[in-house]
């Protein structure tokens, strides 16, 4: 199994609504992220993880809130959000490695109208 | 932090012609050079990688190579075909602080048949 696994595809939700975006992996990777992409962008780092563990959180607010429940997955919970927060959000996971590179492999994305 | 830059942003070629994406980086610790190929609705793909004890790496038509001096690599698509068209994204990972990808702005590429 050679996929980042991202439900749902599409997601629309009212600004007071809550949901979530889930991921999953089952290569053994240790480290997950999650990237915001907006339209003609390059994806925008927000969160990431490393062995379940938050380690980097780029100043997100915290409408967004993520959640590493085991190694294999991981989910972003959404509450009070704007319409500047509709974009694509893509989810990567990398393989452990001591020499600091980052191979990430990303999922096919959640594509989030926020109305 | 890192800062990658990339051009050109739209590059339109030929079928069968050849494809350069140049992108430049500014930290000097960076040894990490991924080049993703992104397709309308889909994730980013990793089409290829360069670590920085590594000059030039080939995979069939797709090449990448590395001048850490100049601080700069190069994405090189030869006898470019139709299916690839997308939008090509360089990134660069440190191996202390940080340790995700930075990404290039992006460069659309349009194979015309």
């Amino acid at each position: 199994d050679t996929e980042v696994t991202q439900t749902p595809k599409h997601l629309v939700m009212g600004m007071t609504n809550k949901k979530s975006l889930k991921c999953e992996q089952h290569m053994g990777h240790r480290a997950m992220y999650w990237y915001k992409q907006k339209a003609k962008k390059p994806p925008e780092l927000m969160f990431v993880y490393s062995y379940e563990k938050l380690s980097i959180n780029e100043s997100v607010p915290s409408r967004f809130s993520p959640e590493c429940p085991n190694s294999s997955l991981l989910n972003l919970h959404l509450h009070a959000l704007q319409p500047e927060d509709s974009a694509l959000y893509l989810c990567a996971s990398s393989p452990p490695s001591g020499r600091g590179e980052t191979e990430a492999f990303f999922g096919q994305g959640t594509r989030l109208t926020v109305v | 932090g890192e800062n990658v830059e990339q051009h050109p942003s739209t590059l339109s070629v030929q079928e069968g012609d050849s494809a350069v994406i140049k992108c430049t980086y500014s930290d000097s610790a960076s040894n990490y050079f991924p080049w993703y190929k992104q397709e309308l609705g889909k994730g980013p793909q990793l089409i290829i990688d360069i670590r920085s004890n590594v000059g030039e790496k080939k995979d069939q038509r797709i090449a990448v190579t590395l001048n850490k001096t100049a601080k700069h690599f190069s994405l090189h698509i030869t006898e470019t075909q139709p299916e690839d068209s997308a939008v090509y994204f360089c990134a660069a990972s440190t191996p202390t602080g940080r340790r995700a990808l930075t990404f290039g702005s992006g460069t659309r590429l349009q194979v015309q048949p």
